[in-house]
């Protein structure tokens, strides 16, 4: 059973436009929410993270929205990067459980 | 200033070997995790240690053991390796269970 769900393997976005990731989860105990980004070869970085009792945390360019009623929460970056483009994780926080991921690709 | 690391970087195995990856922390974390990434899968949880003396399962434990040995260290064990264990494998430290941090990982084969 998984716990947290990204239904998109891959999204493509132009450098300048709006990216939004999506996740999905099941778990109601999780009480935090993050995305980590992971590049080729590396280990998982933080990006930014959301309590349950919020509904949008905002930093710089990344802002992540959330959903408690519908279960889901999106990460949205403005403007996209060509440097952004790597795997993001939406992870539930009681022990840090990963979803499958989503490559982003920001094209010129 | 290493944060977490992780060795070996990289293993070949023999199905029925046995290994230990180490991990080691020096930011002072209360828990710390064990992963395998594999293709399509994303990270999957194997085991974490919620504090020193402390574990417990993850989304995937069959086939491994650990061992939180000092607040600074957790192990993954592989008993007897099968191929399906063949996976890029990470480790993480997190304070309080959120911001975890992460090891450059290790890359597994059993042949």
């Amino acid at each position: 059973d998984q716990q947290v769900k990204q239904n998109s393997p891959s999204l493509s976005v132009q450098e300048g436009r709006i990216s939004i990731l999506n996740c999905d989860y099941t778990n109601s105990m999780f009480d935090y929410f993050l995305w980590y980004k992971k590049y080729p070869a590396e280990g998982p970085t933080f990006l930014i993270s959301i309590s349950s009792i919020k509904d949008k945390n905002e930093d710089g360019r990344f802002t992540v929205f959330l959903n408690k009623s519908a279960k889901h929460l999106s990460l949205h970056i403005v403007p996209s990067q060509p440097g952004d483009s790597a795997v993001y994780f939406c992870v539930g926080a009681d022990k840090l459980i990963f979803g499958t991921g989503t490559r982003l690709q920001v094209f010129p | 200033n290493a944060g977490v690391t992780q060795t070996p970087k990289f293993q070949v195995l023999k199905t029925g070997q046995s290994m230990t990856l180490q991990c080691a922390q020096d930011m002072n974390h209360n828990s710390m995790y064990w992963y395998r990434q594999d293709p399509g899968m994303g990270l999957r949880l194997i085991y974490y240690s919620a504090s020193e003396g402390t574990t417990d399962k993850g989304e995937v434990p069959n086939g491994y053991n650990v061992s939180r040995l000092n607040k600074r260290e957790f192990s993954l064990r592989l008993e007897s390796a099968a191929p399906s264990q063949t996976s890029v494998y990470f480790c993480a430290s997190s304070y309080e269970g959120i911001e975890a941090f992460f090891g450059q990982g290790t890359r597994l084969t059993v042949v």
